[in-house]
């Protein structure tokens, strides 16, 4: 069965300081890893995804994404955090060998980011 | 584009009562979904369609059903609202390829009485 664990509810940060929101996963085979983030009131918009080659994966509004297969991990990054990227962060993941709607999403993170 | 548009945003519902849940999308994906979102439970899928004419149920698929008769439509009907069902519904599309991202719509906050 797949799985993926998004171990902070919450996560603080001051504008301009780095951020990091974490995420394992769990799969049988070989996954595809996503990040969608998810705006007050809104539904949820595609930041990055994983699918093989290149563990640092580059998306949208500067977030970018690392794969480490060992760890089983997809931790979601910036280098300057913005107080515009504070919403609700979802990691998903589905094993390869599977069809779309087999995708399974975390819990997500609250990402606040103080002025 | 629109993308995918969900109607309405907002519906009360006693105990009991039917609806639909109205979602569309006009980028020509195969691949439709509904998605129940609970605090603390993330996403869960309800329903899905790879295809007009074909549906199949999701995680949790009871208490509601769906039809896909166009590519662009993929409504979300409750027989009998309860409420356990009191949610924010969304509905997202994916183009055929297996590699792509969804798109979701703005959802439809649900409250049952």
């Amino acid at each position: 069965a797949q799985s993926v664990a998004q171990p902070e509810d919450q996560v603080n940060v001051a504008e301009g300081n780095p951020l990091t929101v974490k995420c394992t996963y769990s799969v049988s085979g070989n996954p595809y890893l996503f990040w969608y983030v998810q705006y007050p009131n809104r539904g949820l918009q595609f930041l990055l995804k994983y699918i093989t080659g290149d563990n640092l994966v580059k998306g949208s509004y500067g977030f970018e994404a690392e794969f480490n297969k060992s760890q089983t991990s997809f931790h979601l990054k910036k280098p300057s955090a913005l107080v515009s990227d504070s919403a609700l962060y979802f990691c998903a993941v589905r094993d390869r060998n599977t069809g779309f709607q087999k995708l399974v999403f975390g819990t997500g993170t609250r990402l606040l980011v103080s002025p | 584009n629109a993308g995918v548009t969900q109607t309405p945003k907002f519906q009360v519902l006693k105990t009991g009562q039917s609806m639909t849940l109205q979602c569309a999308q006009d980028m020509n994906h195969e691949y439709m979904s509904w998605y129940r979102q609970d605090p603390g439970m993330g996403l869960r899928l309800i329903h899905y369609s790879v295809g007009a004419g074909i549906t199949d149920q999701g995680e949790v698929p009871n208490g509601y059903n769906v039809s896909r008769s166009t590519t662009e439509d993929f409504p979300l009907r409750l027989l009998s609202a309860a409420p356990s069902q009191t949610s924010v519904y969304f509905c997202a599309s994916q183009g055929g390829r297996a590699l792509g991202e969804q798109y979701f719509g703005p959802g439809t906050r649900l409250t049952v009485t």
